[in-house]
C-alpha cells in the first residue's frame, strides 16, 4: 500500500512570495496528481503528471520518478491562493492515495 | 461543460438513521468514485466503479455503507445506519477511465 506524505503541514506566507509543497511517497505510481481544495469542501484538479515538470499560469508541479518526490510550487502567490493542496499518488487500477494536505494561507 | 454534481451539500442526522447521498458524474465518464474525507484528512476512497460494475470497494464499511451505479452513470451512496464517526464530507468524482479525475462539490454529513 503507498504511503503519500506531505510538507508542511500548514504554511503561512506574505503576498508575492515563492511557495513550494512537496510529496513524497513509497511505491512506484503510474501517475500523480496535485488538487486544490477551499474551504466548503469542493477539490479541483490542478496537475497530473507522470514525469517531468507541468506548468499552468503561476502554478508548476515537477516530478521526480526516481526519487518517488513531487513538488507543487507557486510563483508571485496571492491570497486567492489560500487553500488546502493535497498530493494524491497512483491512479489507474489501484486508485489514489492522498496525502492529508497542506494547508496554505497567503496573507496580503 | 457541466461538472460533477453531487446533493445534497449539507445533511444533519441523528446516529442510528439512515441517509443517501446521490452524484451524478461529467457525461461521458465511465469511472465514478465515492471518498470519504474526515476532517483534517486527505479523502480515503470507498469504492470505484467503472461504468456499473465495482472495480475497488475494499475500504468501503459494508456492513452500514452501500453504493450503486445501476445504469452506469448517477450513483447513490447510502449509510443504515450512521455512526458519529461517519460525520465527513463526501466527495464524488469521475474520469474518462482512470485518469484526471472530477471532484463534485461535496456533501458535509453531520452525524449528532
Amino acid at each position: 500500500k503507498n504511503e503519500v506524505e506531505q510538507s508542511p503541514q500548514n504554511l503561512t506566507a506574505q503576498e508575492g512570495e515563492f511557495i513550494t509543497i512537496n510529496c513524497s511517497y513509497s511505491v512506484g505510481i503510474s501517475a500523480l496528481h496535485w488538487l486544490q481544495q477551499h474551504p466548503g469542501g469542493g477539490i479541483v484538479s490542478l496537475f497530473m503528471l507522470s514525469s517531468g515538470k507541468k506548468k499552468h499560469g503561476r502554478l508548476i508541479a515537477t516530478i521526480n520518478i526516481q526519487e518517488k518526490h513531487s513538488s507543487l510550487h507557486i510563483t508571485a502567490s496571492h491570497p486567492r491562493d489560500s487553500a488546502v493542496y493535497i498530493c494524491a499518488a497512483g491512479g489507474g487500477a489501484d486508485g489514489l492515495t492522498f496525502g492529508k494536505g497542506t494547508h496554505l494561507i497567503i496573507q496580503p | 461543460e457541466a461538472g460533477v454534481a453531487q446533493s445534497p451539500r449539507y445533511k444533519i442526522i441523528e446516529k442510528r438513521q439512515s441517509v443517501a447521498f446521490w452524484c451524478n458524474p461529467i457525461s461521458g465518464h465511465a469511472t465514478l468514485y465515492w471518498y470519504q474525507q474526515i476532517l483534517g484528512q486527505g479523502p480515503k476512497l470507498l469504492i470505484q466503479f467503472q461504468n456499473n460494475g465495482v472495480v475497488d470497494d475494499s475500504q468501503l464499511p459494508k456492513d452500514r455503507f452501500s453504493a450503486e451505479r445501476l445504469k452506469g452513470v448517477d450513483s447513490t451512496l447510502k449509510i443504515q445506519p450512521a455512526k458519529l464517526e461517519d460525520s465527513a464530507v463526501y466527495l464524488c468524482a469521475s474520469s474518462l477511465w482512470t485518469d484526471t479525475q472530477y471532484f463534485g462539490p461535496g456533501t458535509r454529513l453531520t452525524v449528532l
